[in-house]
């Protein structure tokens, strides 16, 4: 069982915003991590959006929209990327990633459609 | 400005070897680490490893041990990964990443364009 699970998709309406979801695995608790997320466009390498632990850990990737934040919810064991006014620009795969035990771990991806 | 720029397409027969070039620019090559990570057609990101630039040792994946090598030649400012015995589900763009710091090996702001390599008879 992967440790990060991501929803394989996602379609939510250009002005509206999305959430998107990376549930850690029982045992690993949200809590105790950075929770990295990325953008892929196809053709293109992931882009580093931003990290989140909490509002006093977090770091946004340069040039980022503040559109794009982060934010966790203990309850579901998770970590969220939310992304605000959505524009068609936004359609892409986005990948969740922590840092375990000296070792990268990305979830598997969710691909947003903006319609 | 800081740039990753990777070497091009490979095409490979199963059991032959490649050798994928990543060439840093605009920063102190030996301060960040570098990531590979590989992405097979249509599927998610896997992290391969990573090396230490200023040691030259490098720390890989389970599941890419073996097979996989990372060097780098700190005069040229290059990383390199080396895949012999090549198999066709090694079929993938490879991509470097550097460290988002100077202590944080994740990948961050900044990506080589990625290293398509086929492999086929």
């Amino acid at each position: 069982q992967a440790v990060l699970t991501q929803p394989p998709s996602l379609s939510a309406s250009p002005g509206a915003s999305a959430s998107l979801t990376c549930t850690l695995r029982s045992g690993f608790n949200v809590g105790s991590y950075r929770i990295y997320w990325y953008q892929q466009k196809p053709g293109s390498p992931p882009q580093f959006l931003l990290r989140y632990k909490s509002d006093s850990d977090k770091l946004q990737g340069s040039g980022v929209s503040s559109r794009f934040s982060g934010s966790k919810d203990p309850s579901a064991n998770a970590g969220i990327l939310l992304i605000s006014g959505l524009q068609s620009e936004d359609e892409a795969d986005y990948y969740c990633m922590v840092w375990h035990s000296d070792a990268v771990l990305f979830g598997g991806g969710t691909r947003l459609t903006v319609l | 400005q800081v740039q990753l720029v990777q070497s091009g397409s490979e095409l490979k027969k199963p059991g032959a070897s490649v050798k994928i070039s990543c060439k840093a620019s605009g920063y102190t090559f030996t301060i960040y680490p570098l990531n590979w990570v590989r992405q097979a057609p249509g599927q998610g990101l896997e992290w391969m490893g990573w090396i230490n630039t200023k040691t030259g040792s490098p720390i890989y994946a389970q599941g890419f041990t073996g097979r996989f090598v990372f060097s780098l030649d700190t005069s040229v400012t290059t990383t390199y990964l080396e895949i012999t015995t090549l198999k066709a589900e090694d079929t993938a763009v490879y991509y470097c990443a550097r460290g988002q710091d100077v202590l944080v090996v994740p990948p961050g702001d900044y990506w080589g364009q990625g290293t398509l390599v086929t492999v086929s008879s």
